[in-house]
């Protein structure tokens, strides 16, 4: 069964701080995705990858930024958090050059006083 | 631009009555449509996807090329059906990644 892990499920940082939301998957899976989840707006893709050090902006990238090092591993970065990134964030991955579906993880739930 | 619509927020049903959930979608290509679930205090999952035609938990969708619609179905709503339930496409073209989901609809079974 695909593992997608997310390595925290609650996070509380405070304007302005720099923030990173690791995402891991077990199943050798060329690509990755993030999403933010909001009541009444549904999931909007932040950004994805489809191989390691490869990145596409999603829908709403502006205030974030991602690394693809290695290909089990896709991290999110807010260079500098704002009240309104706060939000809960899907990793999801899949493989088979996008052909099947995703795999999502728990979610991290950000807050940013 | 590929638009995924899901026009009820929130669908209240009583237990055994028959459920649809609706999704209706803008797309000019050939596209991939995705049932997503996601229960409470659960990560979001695959319910179904319309290339598969099969039924799970006794749900199905039909995808209507005519009136661009993968509207959600079951003839009898359990307690165990309320959940989050997201309608998603994709381009089914080669190299296509990105799937794009509707608002949501939240479903709740009433005993």
């Amino acid at each position: 069964d695909v593992k997608v892990t997310q390595s925290s499920r609650y996070l509380v940082k405070r304007t302005g701080e720099k923030v990173f939301l690791e995402c891991v998957q077990d199943m050798d899976h060329e690509n990755m995705f993030w999403y933010r989840q909001d009541p009444g707006l549904g999931l909007r893709l932040i950004y994805f990858s489809y191989d390691v050090k490869m990145k596409e902006k999603g829908d709403i990238p502006e205030g974030y930024s991602v690394s693809r090092e290695k290909k089990e591993r896709f991290s999110l970065i807010l260079e500098s958090a704002s009240t309104n990134q706060t939000s809960m964030y899907l990793c999801a991955s899949s493989g088979g050059r996008g052909r099947s579906p995703l795999h999502f993880g728990n979610g991290t739930r950000l807050t940013v006083t | 631009a590929q638009r995924v619509t899901q026009p009820e927020k929130l669908l209240s049903v009583f237990k055994g009555a028959p459920v649809e959930l609706k999704c209706n979608y803008s797309y000019s290509g050939s596209p991939e449509l995705f049932w997503y679930v996601q229960y409470s205090r659960q990560r979001l999952q695959l319910l179904l996807r319309h290339i598969s035609r099969e039924s799970i938990k006794g749900f199905t969708a039909d995808l209507n090329k005519g009136e661009t619609s993968f509207h959600l179905k079951k003839p009898f709503a359990q307690e165990e059906d309320s959940a989050m339930y997201y309608c998603a496409l994709r381009d089914s073209g080669a190299g296509s990644y990105q799937l794009t989901f509707g608002k949501g609809t939240k479903l709740s079974v009433i005993p």
